[in-house]
């Protein structure tokens, strides 16, 4: 069964502090990815998306992200947390051809300690 | 452009109450979609539509009903309201590329409260 699993519910870094959040997934196809942002009281927003090629992507607000076909990861990373980076975030898959669903994991909640 | 936008962000019914939630893109998309996002459970997909005047059961479909009559609105109806439905709903558009789909554009959601 496709499924994406983020494996943190929770993680609480240090302002400055290099940030790793994990995302794996179970997918027929090589997989369309991507990492979502929602802070409080707001919609999901775009942080970066892997389509194909260069395994390692680039985002906003300073994140990136490594695709690893023999891992089944893609898990996004930050190397200096700011405060403002306390938020939820969502990995999920895009639907391939023919399907038209997404597959988003549960979340993992970034708490940011100054 | 705005976006995605939804309408009302906040409202309260009481249980067999009824409401439409309105959904609206102006990034000419074809595919939207409508969501809940409950506490610990993620996002959940209600309905989706992969073009005007057309629509999709998603995995929770139960107890709600869309429409699609114009490509750029995508409605959301709840004909019963029940507390189970207190949820904050999102709705997200896209737009499809040679082999899938881009990106979801969400929009900033709909808090719903049902007593």
């Amino acid at each position: 069964a496709q499924s994406v699993t983020q494996p943190d519910i929770h993680i609480t870094v240090s302002e400055g502090a290099s940030l790793e959040l994990r995302c794996n997934y179970s997918y027929g196809a090589t997989p369309y990815l991507f990492w979502y942002v929602q802070s409080p009281g707001q919609g999901l927003q775009l942080l970066l998306k892997y389509f194909s090629g260069d395994t390692l992507v680039q985002g906003i607000k300073g994140f990136e992200a490594e695709f690893k076909r023999s891992q089944s990861s893609f898990n996004l990373r930050k190397p200096s947390v700011h405060w403002s980076d306390a938020a939820e975030y969502f990995c999920a898959v895009g639907p391939r051809s023919g399907t038209y669903k997404y597959i988003f994991g549960t979340g993992t909640r970034l708490k940011v300690l100054a | 452009n705005a976006g995605v936008t939804q309408t009302p962000k906040f409202r309260v019914l009481k249980t067999g109450q009824s409401m439409t939630l309105l959904c609206a893109q102006d990034m000419n998309h074809e595919y939207m979609y409508w969501y809940r996002q409950d506490p610990g459970m993620g996002l959940r997909l209600i309905h989706y539509s992969v073009g005007e005047g057309t629509t999709a059961k998603g995995e929770v479909p139960d107890g709600y009903n869309v429409s699609r009559l114009k490509k750029q609105n995508f409605l959301l109806g709840l004909e019963s309201a029940a507390p189970s439905q207190t949820s904050v709903y999102f709705c997200a558009s896209t737009h499809g590329l040679a082999g899938g789909l881009y990106e979801q554009y969400f929009g900033p959601g709909t808090r719903l409260t049902v007593t």
